[in-house]
C-alpha cells in the first residue's frame, strides 16, 4: 500500500526566510510519479511538480526547489526567499504505476509573516 | 492542460436532503475522479468515474451514498445523499489527460456545509 507522510502540520517563517517541506513516502512499486500541490486559502489546488521514480534529478523553478532521495525516500520542497504570497497548505501525493489515484499527505500548512 | 468547472462552488443544505455536484471539463479525458477533503484534512479518493462503465469506489465508500455519472468524456455527477453534518466537506473533481503519468488536474472544489 502506499502512504505519504508530511510530519510538519504547520510552519512559520518570516518573509524572506528560506523554509524546507518536508515528504516520505512509501510504496512497493519501482515506478512511481510524486507530486507537490499548494492550496491557497481560496481551497483550488494548484499543481506545482511532478516527478518521476526514475528522475532523481533536482529541479529548480525559480523560488522553489525539490530535492527527490529514493535512497531516504523523500521529496523535499523547499521555497527560498518566502514571500507572504506563499502561505498556504501544501500536499505531498504519490501515485503509483498502473493506478492513477493520487495518494495525499497530510498537508502542511506554511504561514509567512510579513 | 485541462480547465475544469465545477457547480455548485458552494452551498449550504439541510441534514437529510442530497446535493448533486457537476464537474465540466474543457477537453475529452477518460479518467476523472472524485476526492473529499474534511475541514483541515487531507483529500481522500471517493471514486473513479470512467466513462461507460460503473463508477469504482475507494474503502469506505458506497454507491448508495455517493452515486456518481459519467454520461460522456467531458462531464461527471457526484451526488451526496441523504446528508449529515459530517458530510460537510470541500468536494473535488480531478482528471489525468494521460492515465495519471501527467499531472492531475483538479477542479475549484465545492464547498458543502450540511446544518
Amino acid at each position: 500500500a502506499q502512504k505519504v507522510t508530511q510530519a510538519q502540520t504547520e510552519i512559520s517563517v518570516v518573509e524572506k526566510e528560506d523554509v524546507t517541506l518536508d515528504c516520505v513516502y512509501e510504496t512497493r512499486d519501482t515506478t512511481y510519479y510524486l507530486f507537490w500541490y499548494k492550496q491557497p486559502p481560496s481551497g483550488e489546488l494548484v499543481f506545482l511538480i511532478r516527478r518521476n521514480s526514475f528522475d532523481e534529478q533536482n529541479e529548480i523553478s525559480g523560488r522553489y526547489s525539490w530535492n527527490f532521495q529514493k535512497s531516504t525516500s523523500s521529496f523535499n520542497f523547499t521555497i527560498t526567499a518566502s514571500q507572504v504570497v506563499d502561505s498556504a497548505v501544501y500536499f505531498c501525493a504519490l501515485s503509483e504505476k498502473g493506478n492513477e489515484k493520487l495518494t495525499f499527505g497530510t498537508g502542511t500548512r506554511l504561514t509567512i509573516i510579513p | 492542460s485541462a480547465v475544469i468547472s465545477q457547480k455548485p462552488s458552494r452551498d449550504i443544505c439541510q441534514r437529510g436532503t442530497s446535493l448533486t455536484i457537476q464537474c465540466q471539463v474543457d477537453s475529452q479525458v477518460t479518467m476523472m475522479f472524485w476526492y473529499r477533503q474534511q475541514p483541515g484534512q487531507s483529500l481522500t479518493l471517493i471514486a473513479t468515474a470512467n466513462q461507460g462503465s460503473e463508477a469504482t469506489y475507494e474503502s469506505g465508500f458506497v454507491i448508495d451514498k455517493f452515486p456518481i455519472s459519467r454520461p460522456n468524456l467531458t462531464f461527471s455527477t457526484l451526488t451526496v445523499s441523504n446528508m449529515s453534518p459530517e458530510d460537510s466537506s470541500i468536494y473535488l473533481c480531478s482528471v489525468a489527460l494521460a492515465g495519471g503519468w501527467d499531472e492531475q488536474f483538479f477542479g475549484p472544489g465545492t464547498r458543502l456545509t450540511v446544518l
